[in-house]
């Protein structure tokens, strides 16, 4: 089975920030890596999927990159709607999350 | 535009089955998987499983022997069991769609019911 590690597990930024976020796969894989943005009370939101690709609908200042273990989403310009906890998913495995907190 | 609505007890006791039904509308079937995704109180998502429309289904290798997705075509449903509970299959339960391609690893949820919230208690 695939493992995901996710870093940080938490984060403090302020508006206007860029961050990013990493997740590592156990073994070496294809690209099918998405992110997931999460709310407190609500579902997971698809942002990127295939590492890189935006969903419809989502902020440009949401990216993605990586291939094979790694890879990384970014987020330029934070917006106060932002501040969330972002997961990972490859495969049928999840990252631990990252709680993206306000400074 | 598609939608998922998941519904079922909200109390199950322990040792007794879990059962869930993920009612949708909109352009669901043919060419999707129909998932169930868990996440435990304060905890990450943790992949349940999923079936596709023909029958066939994958689950997680910690659940397998307790899981079982269905799906009818005929209401627009699929459902959820998971016999012999205990406290630690207390969280919000979710179903999704998801996006399968013809590469092993080509899976992603593409949208998601709002969640139940199953607790295990007696």
């Amino acid at each position: 089975d695939i493992q995901m590690t996710q870093s940080p597990s938490s984060l403090s930024a302020s508006v206007g920030d860029r961050v990013t976020i990493t997740c590592r796969a156990s073994q070496s894989v294809t690209s099918w890596l998405a992110w997931y943005q999460q709310k407190p009370g609500k579902a997971p939101k698809l942002l990127i999927y295939k590492a890189s690709i935006l969903e419809s609908g989502v902020p440009s200042r949401f990216s993605g990159s990586g291939s094979r273990t790694e890879f990384t989403l970014t987020i330029s310009d934070l917006q106060p709607d932002d501040f969330a906890t972002y997961f990972c998913q490859l495969y049928t495995s999840f990252g631990q999350g990252t709680k993206l907190e306000m400074k | 535009q598609v939608h998922l609505q998941e519904s079922g007890p909200g109390l199950v006791r322990p040792s007794e089955t879990l059962s869930l039904t993920c009612s949708f509308s909109g352009d669901f079937m043919s060419t999707y998987y129909c998932s169930w995704v868990r996440q435990a109180p304060g905890k990450a998502l943790e992949w349940i499983g999923h079936a596709y429309y023909s029958g066939n289904t994958d689950y997680n290798p910690s659940l397998k022997s307790r899981v079982t997705i269905s799906v009818d075509t005929a209401k627009n449903q699929f459902s959820l069991e998971l016999t012999s509970v205990t406290a630690a299959d207390t969280a919000v339960y979710y179903c999704a769609r998801g996006i399968v391609g013809s590469t092993r690893y080509y899976y992603y949820m593409d949208v998601w019911g709002k969640g139940t919230t199953v607790t295990v208690s007696s």
